[in-house]
This record gives C-alpha cells, sequence and structure tokens, in this order.
C-alpha cells in the first residue's frame, strides 16, 4: 500500500519562481526521503530528513518535517529548466524492516 | 566511474516468455533491490537482497525470480507467469539494508507484445 502522497500531482511554474510539493503519510516514520527522476531515467537522492528533525537544506532544496501533521514539504527555490523532473517522496516506517514506502510523485514543469 | 547499470535499456518480450533484466553496481554495496514503475503510481518493491547469495521477496514477487551469487550481480528475471509484465524496471543498492540512501540504475523498459 502507499505511504506517501504527493500534492499536487504536477505543477508548471516559470523558470526562476519557486516550487514547493508536499508529501503526506499515515503512520509513524523513522525518515523521509525526497528522490528526483528525470523522464524515463532512475532516481536520484535529494535529501533525508529524520523524525527528530525539522528543516533540512541542501544548495537551493529545502525540507521541512511536521510529524504531528504527518507532512513534508520540498521547496526549490530559484527554479531552473534543469529541475524539471518528477519528485518522489519515501518513507521509512517506524517499526518496519528499513523498506522504503513511496509516494506517487509530483511531476514538476519548469517553463523557460 | 563507480555506479549501478541496467541493460538492456529497451526489451520487447513476446508473451510465455521468459527474459532476464541484468543490474550490476561496482559501489561495494552489500544491499540490492529491484523496483517496478507503473505510470502515475510509485515505486513496488519486487526482491530484495541484503547480502549476497540472500534474497527475500517484496511486496509484488510473483511471476519473479532473482539470484544473488555476486556481490556485484542481481539479475531479474520476468517469468511467463507475471501477467501484466510491461513496465519500467528499476534496480537500486545501498551500503547495507538499513544504510538509508539507495542508489538506481538507468532502468529498463520492458514491453510485451
Amino acid at each position: 500500500s502507499q505511504q506517501g502522497e504527493e500534492d499536487p500531482q504536477a505543477l508548471s511554474i516559470q523558470e526562476g519562481e519557486n516550487a514547493t510539493m508536499n508529501c503526506s503519510y499515515k503512520t509513524s516514520i523513522n525518515n523521509l526521503q525526497w528522490y528526483r527522476q528525470n523522464s524515463g531515467r532512475g532516481l536520484v537522492h535529494l535529501i533525508l530528513i529524520r523524525s527528530n528533525e525539522r528543516e533540512k537544506h541542501s544548495g537551493r532544496l529545502r525540507v521541512t518535517l511536521d510529524t504531528s501533521k504527518k507532512s513534508s514539504s520540498l521547496l526549490i527555490t530559484a527554479s531552473r529548466a534543469a529541475d524539471t523532473a518528477s519528485y518522489f517522496c519515501a518513507t521509512v516506517l517506524m517499526d518496519s524492516n528499513y523498506q522504503l514506502i513511496w509516494g506517487a510523485g509530483t511531476k514538476l514543469i519548469i517553463k523557460p | 566511474d563507480g555506479g549501478i547499470t541496467q541493460s538492456p535499456k529497451y526489451l520487447f518480450r513476446k508473451e510465455g516468455q521468459n527474459v532476464t533484466l541484468s543490474c550490476e553496481q561496482n559501489l561495494n554495496h552489500d544491499a540490492m533491490y529491484w523496483y517496478r514503475q507503473d505510470p502515475g503510481q510509485g515505486l513496488r518493491l519486487i526482491y530484495y537482497s541484503q547480502i549476497v547469495n540472500d534474497f527475500q521477496k517484496g511486496d509484488i514477487a510473483e511471476g519473479y525470480s532473482v539470484s544473488r551469487e555476486k556481490k556485484e550481480s542481481f539479475p531479474l528475471t520476468v517469468t511467463s507467469a507475471q501477467k501484466n509484465p510491461t513496465a519500467f524496471y528499476l534496480c537500486a543498492s545501498s551500503m547495507n539494508w538499513a544504510t538509508d540512501t539507495q542508489y538506481f540504475g538507468p532502468g529498463t523498459r520492458l514491453t510485451v507484445l
């Protein structure tokens, strides 16, 4: 069953604008991860945030985690055409055997 | 170059045939995974291997088989028992099963004719 659900399913913005994607999950997690997938390619790990962390940064990426709302957001600032991709959140459940549970992804399109 | 390779990139199969997808990694990772991706859905785990000579079924193992005879290699066979095999298949590895970051290969797109 799907643990994470991304919102929106698709997002189209102008180059230079900020893009925000959200991920909600249902049960307590050990950590939450964000990955990027360019069309027809493999996934690339972006950021991991643990359940005791609230915010992490990596370059133009900012991830927040609200465990009380069971949600996370990924912010991409000053978007570029190269950011066009699908973005997935994946969760490791608190009592799991470290299996990643994946959401269906947000498709982000950056218009030049 | 360190990384994960998958071959072939595209694969066409006739109904009733078995096909094997290759996955090789030179990252010296203990754990390897096979996922299936269908349009509009997240990744679903087919099989995983925590260490050489060991593997476990994931959520959708029916109709698939794997082997892990070498640390670097984790081939996936899609058998004729898999009712709907057309999909994008992704192989991944991680330092060990409990390590959080997974590294992915470029994928194999399988189409059943």
